[in-house]
């Protein structure tokens, strides 16, 4: 069975950095791409980042790009966002989620975590 | 970028009713497309990729339709548990931002 678990969310002040943590199993984790999408509360989906499956290709939102970096340790079956200067609207549920198509970096997200809520205020 | 517009924003609809969404891409997509159910508090569910493939469990009530810049969501028959935020998502670019349409809240009338 396919699991996705992150952690790592809380309170954090603007400017301040977090970094969310995604353990994965039930797949073979280094033959997907994953990604990050995050909400914002009563808001909509909006996809963050994305990573290959073995690591060496990376994309990021443009809201987004500069301040958090995307990667992964395919020996602990684990993705990571390191999220810098953080700013208010920057506070969300993050999920992670695994893409359906091997080999592929963007398709459909097939599988979701149950999401880390990141609040960034004074 | 690619603009997802997702229509419309909410509906209600009595049980057994037909509803319809749609999504209009900015840019062909070709069938770059896909559909999820968001239901309060819990993570999105994939129901539909590619434009028109079920995924696997989803109740055949549910189907997605077209190709290019317009496409349609469908559930033929609304079911109580239906009830939830439907949101499209394109993968055409890298990276796909703006993948996600607005979302289309669906109540019961």
């Amino acid at each position: 069975e396919v699991q996705l678990v992150e952690s790592g969310g809380g309170l954090v002040q603007p400017g301040g950095s977090l970094r969310l943590s995604c353990a994965a199993s039930g797949f073979t984790f280094s033959s997907y791409a994953m990604s990050w999408v995050r909400q914002a509360p009563g808001k909509g989906l909006e996809w963050v980042s994305a990573i290959s499956g073995s690591g060496g290709s990376t994309y990021y939102a443009d809201s987004v790009k500069g301040r958090f970096t995307i990667s992964r340790d395919n020996s602990k079956n684990t993705l990571y966002l390191q999220m810098n200067s953080l700013r208010a609207e920057d506070t969300a549920v993050y999920y992670c989620a695994k893409d359906r198509r091997k080999m592929a970096t963007i398709s459909a997200f097939d599988y979701w975590g149950q999401g880390t809520l990141v609040t960034v205020s004074s | 970028d690619i603009q997802m517009t997702q229509s419309p924003s909410s509906l209600s609809a009595s049980v057994g009713d037909r509803v319809t969404i749609t999504c209009q891409a900015s840019q062909d997509i070709s069938n770059y497309l896909n559909w999820y159910q968001q239901k309060p508090g819990k993570a999105p569910k994939l129901l539909i990729y590619d434009a028109s493939n079920l995924e696997t469990g989803v109740p055949s009530r549910f189907s997605g339709s077209g190709s290019g810049t317009d496409f349609t969501f469908t559930i033929s028959s609304l079911q109580p548990e239906d009830i939830a935020t439907y949101y499209c998502q394109q993968y055409d670019n890298l990276p796909p931002d703006g993948a996600f349409g607005g979302g289309t809240k669906v109540e019961i009338k």
